[in-house]
């Protein structure tokens, strides 16, 4: 059974550091990865997806990387600002099945 | 274009109520997902659409879940004699060809 595991748990910065946030996976057999961002009271936004046949992707200041071997992904925040703030959920979908399975997300803190 | 809705975003019940949650996906969207998030948790999976048909609702915690989509648009989650244990985000999503997921809002339940 895939399980999804996210660390750290919570995060908090000063504004302008790089950072990196974690999620493992258990089975290696997956369709693919995405990261998703959760604004208190808000629903999640796609961020970033990355198929099983690729290594990474990139948007702007966001960098997702994918290695399916180790069952690891990292997503790496350039230069973060206070508006970074939220939390940070990867959800992986496996190759027979349509379910996300999730993480229990990271949630970032970007201090001005 | 509009994105997913869900209506009510905040629903509070007496335990023993019974309460009717809507999802409004894209237009056009084949798919249709609903997830259950509670409290400083990734979401979970309830039950999937494709178009009016219910492939899988595996993912439902009891018989007093109920889903329906019956025109493969507009879908309901109605939860019978609700628990408190039923307290949770409900959260929809759509998609055109299950590969990426697009998410509503989410109804906030809280059950009393």
């Amino acid at each position: 059974k895939q399980e999804v595991t996210q660390i750290p748990a919570a995060l908090s910065v000063p504004e302008g550091e790089n950072l990196v946030l974690n999620c493992s996976f258990t089975d290696s057999a997956i369709y693919n990865l995405q990261w998703f961002r959760q604004d208190p009271g808000k629903g999640l936004t796609s961020l970033l997806l990355i198929q099983s046949s690729q290594r990474e992707q990139t948007s702007g200041r966001l960098n997702a990387s994918l290695d399916k071997s180790s069952g690891r992904s990292t997503l790496y925040i350039a230069a973060s600002q206070p508006g970074d703030s939220a939390t940070y959920l990867c959800a992986v979908r496996s190759d027979s099945n349509y379910q996300l399975i999730w993480g229990a997300g990271t949630k970032l803190i970007i201090k001005p | 274009g509009a994105g997913v809705s869900q209506s009510p975003r905040y629903k509070v019940a007496k335990r023993g109520q019974d309460v009717a949650l809507r999802c409004d996906p894209i237009s056009g969207h084949v798919s249709l997902f609903w997830y259950q998030q509670a409290l400083g948790q990734g979401p979970e999976f309830l039950t999937y659409f494709q178009n009016e048909a219910q492939l899988d609702k595996s993912g439902l915690p009891s018989d007093r879940f109920f889903a329906e989509r019956p025109e493969g648009s507009v879908s309901t989650l109605k939860i019978q004699r609700t628990q408190q244990e039923d307290s949770a985000v409900y959260l929809c999503a759509s998609s055109f060809d299950i590969h990426e997921q697009y998410f509503g809002p989410g109804t906030r339940l809280t059950v009393t």
